[in-house]
This record gives structure tokens, C-alpha cells and sequence, in this order.
């Protein structure tokens, strides 16, 4: 069976301090990745997606970048965190135009 | 207009009714549609998948699709507290592209 690991759970980082957020798949192969972004009380926000290995698709313009450097990883950094990126991270994978599966997210507070 | 399009709520219905969820979608999305249950502090999971005209049935809920109205909804019959939660609509295929666009959200409270 297919699994996604998303670590840490919570993040407390300072203004201008970098990040990374890694998510891996097990149990699949090339399979779609996402990173959305969920301020509270609101919906999903895609980030980011990927269908391949270096094949990154950005829907925000915003100081957040995605690599995906293996089949089944997927990174999101930023070089200077904002007040404004905090919030609950979730990478989520799926196959083509299929339901996708969301790890265990990550809360992000910026202070 | 966005993509997915869901009223934010909040929903109350008591228990043992039918809650009823909708989600409205623009012509861009056309492969597919999701429900999803996210609970408070919680990641989303996935509660049905749809993808043609028609009912789909699994257990206490129905997902609904019609393509020619542009519209997606969800019926949870005989109504539980634990089914109180946040629910999403979601959509893939956005102009072909596999990626999977969300709305807001409704929330839906079931009251004993």
C-alpha cells in the first residue's frame, strides 16, 4: 500500500530564517505531487505541483520554491520566511487525474 | 471566477437528517471531482470520487454530478455528530493540467 511521510509536524521559525519542508512517497512510482497551503479557517491553497522529476508547476507567485529531486520527494524551502507564510503545509501525491492522498501536514508559525 | 466555488457555511443540521453540500466549478476543470472530510487540525481524507454524470452511492453518503450545470454535491443521510467537520470540493483536470484545485470549504455541524 502507498504511504506519505511529511515531516516535522510543527515549526516555530523566526522572520528572515530559512525553510524546509520534505515529503516522501512509498509503495508508488512517479506519482504526482503537491504542496498546498491552508491558512486557518480557510481552504487549500496549491502551491505547487509536480507530475515528474524536476518538473515543477508554480500557482502562487510568492518567496516559496519546490525541488523534487527523486521520483517520490518533494521539497518546499523558502530563503527568508514572512509573518504571512505561516499556516498548516500539506503535501499530498496522486496518480494522473486521479483522487490525491494528504500527508499528516505541517503547522508552520512565523514569529 | 474560481475554479471550485463551495458556500463557506457554516451548515447545521441535526442529527439523523440529511446534510447537503454543494460545489460549483468553472468550464476549466473537467476530469474529475473529490470530497474530502478535513476535522479540526487535521489533513484532509478523502471521502468519494466522481467522475461522470450521475449518483454515486458508498454507504450513508451520495456524491452527485451534473456536468451540464456545472455543479457537485454531496448527501449525508442519517447524520452523525462525528460527521461534523469541514468538507472540500475538489477538482482535477484543470485545462487538462493534473493538478487538483480545492474550494473554501463548508463547515457542517450536526447537532444531537
Amino acid at each position: 500500500s502507498q504511504t506519505i511521510h511529511q515531516w516535522p509536524a510543527t515549526l516555530v521559525q523566526p522572520v528572515g530564517s530559512p525553510l524546509s519542508l520534505e515529503c516522501t512517497v512509498e509503495g508508488t512510482s512517479n506519482p504526482n505531487l503537491y504542496w498546498y497551503r491552508q491558512a486557518a479557517g480557510r481552504g487549500l491553497q496549491l502551491l505547487f505541483y509536480s507530475v515528474g522529476i524536476g518538473q515543477i508547476s508554480s500557482e502562487v507567485p510568492q518567496n516559496l520554491s519546490a525541488s523534487r529531486p527523486q521520483d517520490r520527494q518533494f521539497i518546499l524551502s523558502s530563503k527568508k520566511l514572512l509573518l504571512s507564510d505561516s499556516g498548516f503545509y500539506l503535501c499530498a501525491w496522486s496518480r494522473e487525474y486521479t483522487e490525491a492522498f494528504f500527508g499528516q501536514g505541517t503547522r508552520l508559525t512565523v514569529v | 471566477q474560481k475554479e471550485v466555488e463551495q458556500n463557506s457555511g457554516p451548515l447545521s443540521v441535526p442529527e439523523g437528517a440529511i446534510a447537503s453540500l454543494n460545489c460549483t466549478y468553472s468550464d476549466r476543470v473537467s476530469q474529475s471531482f473529490f470530497w474530502y472530510r478535513q476535522y479540526s487540525g487535521k489533513s484532509p481524507e478523502l471521502i468519494m470520487s466522481i467522475y461522470s454524470n450521475g449518483d454515486k452511492e458508498d454507504g450513508r453518503f451520495t456524491a452527485q454530478l451534473n456536468k451540464a450545470s456545472q455543479y457537485v454535491s454531496l448527501l449525508i443521510r442519517d447524520s452523525q455528530p462525528s460527521d461534523s467537520a469541514t468538507y472540500l470540493c475538489a477538482g482535477g483536470g484543470i485545462q487538462g493540467a493534473q493538478k487538483l484545485v480545492f474550494g473554501q470549504g463548508t463547515r457542517l455541524t450536526i447537532n444531537p
